[in-house]
């Protein structure tokens, strides 16, 4: 199993651009999240999603958007980059949605906006 | 919402000593209580997680235990090694929440001293 697969690993974008961060995993896991990470500030939840079909916003949810057709993919949209958006994204999956169970995390995408 | 506080922000210590990092969280709810380890360039991966029916939880050179009763718990890793350097994220999470994830600490970076 590859586990949680993100594309692209690196990306500039410049202030305005938009682009589709990838999300695919393998292990048929229901629960899916995207986290983004800045320096010394821990892992803050943007959207997550039960199911297919079903998303929900996180505590950062502005100026990005999702969506879950399929149980494997779970893409982000950033449709107006903005320099605030810099960090590293990771997307991560779960077997279980009661916030009980461990979270599969991918390698993550770095995107610089400039 | 949970609040979870991680403390130190840096630890530094010789190879073979052992390293102790501190979690507070604030939901009396909460009773599930993950590690993760993060390597440069890569996702956060679970090293060890505990739920509150348990005091302690031990794997080999690391330990995790909990006190419900103060709201913290706190990893122990002994005889150290210079493959134990990396970011550490503690988080809390618990069953009957919602689908949201895990509350994430903001990071503790170890590093080992040869």
């Amino acid at each position: 199993n590859a586990g949680v697969t993100q594309t692209p690993k690196f990306r500039i974008l410049k202030i305005g651009q938009s682009m589709t961060l990838q999300c695919t995993q393998d292990m048929n896991h229901n629960y899916m999240y995207w986290y983004r990470q800045d320096p010394g500030m821990g892992l803050k939840l943007i959207y997550y999603s039960v199911g297919a079909g079903i998303t929900d916003k996180g505590e950062v949810p502005n100026g990005y958007n999702v969506s879950r057709s399929t149980t494997e993919d779970f893409p982000l949209r950033l449709e107006l980059a903005a320099p605030s958006q810099t960090s590293v994204y990771f997307c991560a999956s779960s077997y279980g949605g009661d916030r009980g169970s461990p979270l599969h995390f991918g390698n993550g995408t770095r995107l610089t906006v400039t | 919402g949970e609040n979870v506080e991680q403390h130190p922000s840096t630890l530094s210590v010789q190879e073979g000593d052992s390293a102790v990092i501190k979690c507070t969280y604030s939901d009396s709810a909460s009773n599930y209580f993950p590690w993760y380890k993060q390597e440069l360039g890569k996702g956060p991966q679970l090293i060890i997680d505990i739920r509150s029916n348990v005091g302690e939880k031990k794997d080999q050179r690391i330990a995790v235990t909990l006190n419900k009763t103060a709201k913290h718990f706190s990893l122990h890793i002994t005889e150290t090694q210079p493959e134990d350097s990396a970011v550490y994220f503690c988080a809390s999470g618990g069953l009957g929440g919602g689908a949201d994830g895990l509350t994430f600490g903001k990071g503790t970076h170890l590093i080992i001293q040869p």
